[in-house]
Parts: structure tokens; sequence; C-alpha cells
């Protein structure tokens, strides 16, 4: 049973351009999920996807946006890269009518901005 | 705002010792609460989840405790072992999202 697979798992970019990161949810998985974390810190929420629509969003700017398709696998944009955007980015996958079900993630972008 | 807090932020510990983590949260509003560990640089992988309507769960040598009223739950990790060496982060989840204190380093001697 396949987890849920990000891609890519490093990535360098400069400052001001723009990322998109992708991820594919655990099998059964109808729900995405996108967090950032700094380096020494806990992840923070981004936003959650279901249905295709974005259902919460946390605090980051509209400079983040996703997408999700209809065979529930996601993508995350950043537009006008800063330097503190860099970090790795994790994808969450989980069931919508099933939330205490708990939670799979990815193994993560590392995304680095010079 | 759901804060989470975790104590202590690092630990080392000779093998064989057992492992207590502490995590504490401000809003009992909870669905579950997951432990999670994390190897550097890498994601995060579940050890255990625990329904707000339960007051612990088990996987081997792991244990966790949860009392939603004071907002705490504990991992215990008994007769630790170099591999077990992470970082151990707690997680509260409510309808959308998790919640995530800033994780406890573990370090395990050989």
């Amino acid at each position: 049973d396949a987890g849920v697979t990000q891609s890519p798992t490093h990535l360098i970019k400069t400052r001001g351009q723009q990322v998109t990161l992708r991820c594919s949810p655990k099998s059964g998985h109808d729900t995405v999920s996108w967090y950032q974390q700094a380096l020494g810190q806990g992840p923070q929420f981004i936003f959650q996807y279901y249905e295709e629509e974005e259902r919460q969003r946390g605090n980051f700017p509209d400079r983040f946006s996703g997408h999700q398709f209809p065979n529930y696998s996601s993508e995350l944009n950043v537009n006008a890269l800063l330097l503190g955007d860099s970090a790795l980015y994790l994808c969450a996958s989980s069931l919508w009518y099933r939330n205490s079900y708990g939670y799979t993630f990815g193994s993560g972008t590392r995304l680095t901005v010079v | 705002k759901q804060e989470v807090t975790q104590i202590p932020a690092a630990l080392s510990v000779p093998e064989g010792e057992n492992l207590v983590l502490n995590c504490s949260f401000t809003d009992s509003a909870i669905y579950n609460l997951q432990w999670f560990r994390q190897d550097p640089g890498k994601g995060l992988t579940s050890l255990l989840l625990i329904q707000s309507s339960q007051r612990e769960q088990t996987s081997g040598r792991l244990n966790a405790s949860l009392d939603k009223s004071s907002g705490r739950s504990t991992l215990y990790i008994a007769a630790s072992q170099p591999g077990d060496s992470a970082t151990y982060l707690c997680a509260v989840g409510n309808d959308y999202k998790l919640s995530f204190g800033a994780g406890t380093t573990v370090t395990v001697r050989a």
C-alpha cells in the first residue's frame, strides 16, 4: 500500500521566483493538507483540500496557493519567493469523513531560497 | 488558538533507560492526539494515535496517555535503544488540522 508521495525531494530557487510542489495521497485517502516546517520548529498548517476545493487555510499569505485534482493528488504553489520561505514542506493525507483516523505524512520537499 | 508545548526540548539518556516525553495543549476541544517521530531532514512517521475518548494507546515499547481535561499527553518509550534517537512531535487534531509542538529531540547513548 503506497503511502504519501512528494516530489521533488529537494529544490533550490532564487528570491522572487515561483515554485510548485507535488503530492500524491495515500491510497484510499481523499483529503490533502500542506504544512510548512522551519528548522527547529513544529510543522505549521498551510491549507487543506477536499473535493478539489480549499476547505481550510492557516495563517499564510496569498502567495501560497494550491490545487487538488480529481485523482486527489495536490500541488502547492508559492509565488514571489522570500528567503523566509526556506523550509521543509510536508504533505499529509487523510479521510475527510474520518478525520479522527489521523493523518499520514510524506517525506517532504526541502525548499531552499537563495 | 491551540497552543502545544513539549517538554523537555532535548533529552539524552543511556541505552536501556525508559523515556518520558511530555506534551501539553491549551484547548481541550480536540478530535485526537497523534505522536510522530521525525529523523533529521525527513518526514513524519506516525507512532500512536489516541482518540479524544481514549485514555491511552500502546504499540510495542511505546505507550501514550491522554488526559483531555488537563490538556496533557505523555509518551513513554521503554528500554530505549540507540535507534530511538530522533525528534518526537506531539500533534493535537481538530476537525481540519493538526497543531504541533516544537518537538523533543532524543539522543540514546550506546
